[in-house]
């Protein structure tokens, strides 16, 4: 069984940086890209940045371009993102989702909330 | 940007009624392989979403087969041809034609009456 589990959020002021770890199980990890998707409270779901299963392509969302950096260590099972000079509108739960190719997304693990106040 | 726009916003349905839920992207969503990459997927009161379709009519593994998916080019339709408690919660299209840059809808609510 796909499993994924967040971890990493909390309460961050204005500026601050946090970084965002998903743990993957239950399938072979390193034979896919991975997504970290977004919602805030009560609204719809953002799609906020890919990485290929190799790390050789990555993809932001231009909300979250130059301050997000996702990565990835296949040797840990594990998907990352870096979020720096973290805003307001950045607060929500964030989901790792296992990419399916064109298909789109298929497996989601439960989310992390960061909230993103002074 | 592909923007993907759903109808209704919300949608109240009784026990055991049909239900539909539309939506529409800014650009056709068919492939340069002739397929066409749409899904739907279902958000529970307090859970992670759950993919019910892919390219467009496919059902996922486990769904019921009283959801349907439907449409072409731009126009697309998830059908409850009988809504169940259990389908409460917030259903959402997403395209995955222009992917790695996946774009979803707003979402639609639908509750019973």
């Amino acid at each position: 069984e796909v499993q994924l589990v967040e971890s990493g959020g909390g309460l961050v002021q204005p500026g601050g940086s946090l970084r965002l770890s998903c743990a993957a199980s239950g399938f072979t990890f390193s034979s896919y890209s991975m997504n970290w998707v977004r919602q805030a409270p009560g609204k719809g779901l953002e799609w906020v940045s890919y990485i290929s299963s190799s790390s050789s392509t990555i993809y932001y969302a231009d909300s979250v371009k130059g301050r997000f950096t996702i990565s990835r260590d296949n040797a840990k099972n594990s998907l990352y993102l870096q979020m720096n000079s973290l805003r307001a509108e950045d607060t929500a739960v964030y989901y790792c989702a296992r990419d399916t190719g064109i298909t789109g997304v298929d497996s989601w693990g439960q989310g992390t909330l960061v909230t993103v106040s002074s | 940007d592909v923007v993907m726009t759903q109808s209704p916003l919300s949608l109240p349905v009784t026990l055991g009624q049909p239900a539909s839920i539309s939506c529409r992207s800014s650009q056709s969503l068919v492939h340069s392989d002739g397929n066409t990459y749409l899904n739907w997927f279902q958000q529970r009161p307090g859970q992670s979403p759950r993919r019910l379709i892919y390219k467009v009519s496919k059902r996922d593994s486990g769904v019921p087969d009283r959801f349907s998916g439907s449409g072409s080019g731009t126009d697309f339709t998830l059908k409850i041809s009988r809504v169940e408690a259990e389908d409460v919660g917030v259903y959402y299209c997403m395209q995955g034609t222009h992917w790695p840059l996946l774009t979803f809808g707003g979402g639609t609510k639908v509750e019973i009456k």
